[in-house]
């Protein structure tokens, strides 16, 4: 099936700790995108990648990095440096051809720094 | 950076209900776009606006894309308890940009 998937769902970090969160697709699609989620803050934009080996910062970038080395792949890591890591992590991709604004998302991961 | 405005930010409604709402920018945009979101999953895609004045339904949902490209509405007919869930406007000016998301409408459906 086509599709993007996040791992894990669910992942427990201790305070000071990087950590790193999957999203895969196999959509063939060119852009990938990663955006937290909090209660009542709708989803805001961290880091996207509209081609391979290239990313642009989004609206609240500061203690995440990312990396996009192949096109399926573009892995978030949530730094030390970010004061508030507890969010829903969702990871998005669209295709750069046609209705390109169409993201379709991932399931997304919660992640929760102790 | 931008936000559109979404309202209502929560609605309660009996089953078989019509529902209404609605999201507001203050720039102009070529695209809007409107999302499900099921409690712990990611935003599913509903329906797709891309010209000023376009009305698009998807089954009980139906979108409009203001002729002032500055708003957009969906409308929910006969609502059932699936219906449940956050629905979030998005927009966007061009390809190139990013969408802007609205902070979501959460509905919540009374049988």
């Amino acid at each position: 099936d086509g599709g993007i998937t996040q791992s894990p769902k669910y992942l427990f970090r201790k305070e000071g700790q990087n950590v790193t969160l999957s999203c895969e697709q196999n959509l063939n699609h060119d852009a990938m995108y990663w955006y937290r989620q909090d209660p009542g803050q709708g989803l805001r934009l961290i880091y996207y990648s509209q081609i391979v080996n290239d990313f642009q910062k989004g609206d609240i970038a500061e203690g995440y990095s990312v990396s996009r080395e192949k096109k399926e792949s573009f892995p978030l890591t949530v730094t030390s440096a970010q004061k508030n890591p507890t969010a829903f992590y969702l990871c998005a991709s669209s295709s750069q051809a046609g209705r390109d604004n169409e993201q379709f998302f991932g399931p997304g991961t919660r992640l929760t720094v102790l | 950076g931008q936000q559109l405005n979404q309202s209502p930010q929560s609605m309660f409604i009996q089953e078989g209900e019509d529902v209404s709402m609605n999201c507001t920018s203050s720039s102009i945009f070529n695209t809007w776009l409107w999302y499900k979101q099921d409690p712990g999953e990611g935003p599913v895609l509903l329906i797709a606006l891309y010209k000023a004045g376009e009305l698009t339904s998807n089954g009980r949902l139906t979108a409009q894309f203001g002729i002032t490209r500055k708003d957009s509405f969906l409308n929910i007919s006969a609502s059932i308890p699936s219906d449940v869930g956050i629905y979030f406007c998005a927009g966007t000016i061009s390809g190139n940009t990013p969408l802007v998301f609205g902070k979501g409408t959460r509905l919540s459906v009374i049988a």
